[in-house]
């Protein structure tokens, strides 16, 4: 089967770091995605990594380790409007559809 | 630009009746998607268009039917709405040299 596991909720503090983890298991492996949503919104993106390492967009950096089929998400800085829920996603195929195979999700709750 | 738009916001729909959620995107995107997002859940993708005049059935399509009816529009059709349908729809769509998905601010759909 497939499946993406991360943490259901993680708490943290305002200007505190936070990572959250996911780990992979798929059928075919070709890049993770990260989301966020808030709660009543549309995901937006945040990162995709398609190669090992570490990717970085101001205050977020999105790390990925192929052979350990594990990424994490990296929040930095925290500010109360990150309050929200995290999603990993798994590329699985070449095609050109790019379909996703999501996780479910992270809530994350930011506190003062 | 108003991004991906859908219609209507909220439906509250009988056992057995049919409907049509609507998704329009001004971003001259070749990929559109249709999700359901149960509480607590990630996405799951029902139905895809790689491009105008085709699509293809994704993880959950039993139940659901699709129209990409242009390059603008792709709409999703509940035929005989069941309770187990009730969930959050999203529309997204992707530009074809992207990774990133945009979604649509979602159709929020109770079947009684």
């Amino acid at each position: 089967g497939q499946s993406l596991e991360q943490p259901s909720e993680v708490t943290a503090v305002e200007g505190a770091i936070v990572q959250i983890n996911c780990t992979y298991q798929t059928s075919g492996f070709y890049g993770l995605s990260w989301y966020q949503q808030h709660d009543g919104g549309a995901p937006t993106f945040l990162s995709y990594n398609a190669l090992d390492g570490l990717e970085e967009t101001g205050r977020f950096s999105s790390f990925l380790s192929r052979s350990d089929s594990y990424g994490y998400l990296l929040l930095q800085e925290l500010q109360m409007k990150d309050s929200a829920s995290y999603f990993c996603a798994v590329r699985n195929n070449a095609g050109n559809n790019r379909k996703l195979i999501w996780g479910l999700g992270t809530s994350l709750a930011v506190n003062p | 630009n108003a991004g991906v738009t859908q219609t209507p916001k909220f439906q509250v729909l009988k056992t057995g009746q049919s409907m049509t959620l609507q998704c329009a995107q001004d971003m001259n995107h070749n990929s559109m998607y249709w999700y359901r997002q149960d509480p607590g859940m990630g996405l799951r993708l029902i139905y895809y268009s790689a491009s105008e005049g085709t699509t293809d059935k994704g993880e959950v399509p039993n139940g659901y039917n699709v129209s990409r009816l242009n390059k603008r529009e792709f709409s999703l059709r509940l035929e005989s709405a069941a309770p187990s349908q009730t969930s959050v729809y999203f529309c997204a769509s992707r530009e074809t040299s992207s990774y990133e998905q945009y979604f649509g601010p979602g159709t929020r759909l109770t079947v009684t």
